[in-house]
């Protein structure tokens, strides 16, 4: 029973490119949530997806980033033009439901190096 | 502006005895509190939690105290294992007005237990 998967792992773009970074919920959870870390600070609120929607994205850069959960398949979170600034730990977290006895589940995450 | 301070970036701790580690927060619209462990180049994993409306909650070596009125809570790890070294991130949860709960992260805490 396979947890929370984020490929690739590890992901290394020029300034410029498209990230592209895909997250499989947990068997059953319907909800995904996307945080991001930069060096040396907490997780960050980015998205939160269910099913064809999107629920919140209060923590979105505004420009050249966005996010997904298609019917079919994993969520998607693609940052166009990519600045080094964007280099940084991302990690989706699903839960089956709203509640908070829930938890979420973490994936073990994709590292993003833009040089 | 953090909204979850946890102020110790380390702490070291001999093998047996307890470890405490610290986290304050400054939103008062937090009712829901949670501990992730987290090792490197991992995702964080669900450690314990505990609702406002309670001041202790254990499950095992580990047990979390809120103080509501000092907006403050603590993780109790006891006795202190060498397997327990990871980085210990305190969050809170928030109901947002998109109807999705957000969690608030600190930035970690790095706990050596030393054999």
């Amino acid at each position: 029973n396979a947890g929370v998967m984020q490929n690739p792992r590890h992901l290394v773009r020029r300034r410029g490119q498209e990230a592209r970074l895909r997250c499989s919920p947990m068997k059953g959870h319907s909800h995904v949530y996307w945080y991001r870390q930069l060096p040396e600070e907490g997780l960050k609120f980015m998205v939160y997806l269910q099913k064809e929607n999107i629920i919140d994205e209060s923590g979105m850069p505004k420009e050249r980033f966005s996010a997904e959960f298609p019917k079919e398949g994993p969520s998607i979170l693609r940052i166009q033009q990519v600045v080094r600034g964007d280099s940084a730990a991302y990690f989706c977290a699903s839960s089956p439901g709203l509640g908070r006895d829930d938890g979420y589940t973490f994936g073990s995450g994709t590292r993003l190096t833009v040089v | 502006d953090q909204q979850v301070k946890q102020n110790s970036p380390s702490l070291s701790v001999q093998e047996g005895r307890i470890s405490i580690l610290n986290c304050d927060y400054t939103n008062s619209m937090f009712d829901y509190f949670l501990w992730y462990k987290k090792y490197p180049a991992e995702g964080p994993t669900f450690l314990i939690s505990i609702s406002s409306i309670k001041d202790k909650n254990e499950d095992g070596r580990f047990t979390v105290f809120l103080n509501k009125s000092a907006k403050h809570l603590s993780l109790h790890i006891v006795p202190s294992q060498p397997g327990d070294s990871a980085v210990y991130f305190c969050a809170a949860l928030q109901s947002s007005g998109a109807g999705s709960y957000q969690l608030t992260f600190g930035k970690g805490t790095k706990l050596s237990v030393i054999p």
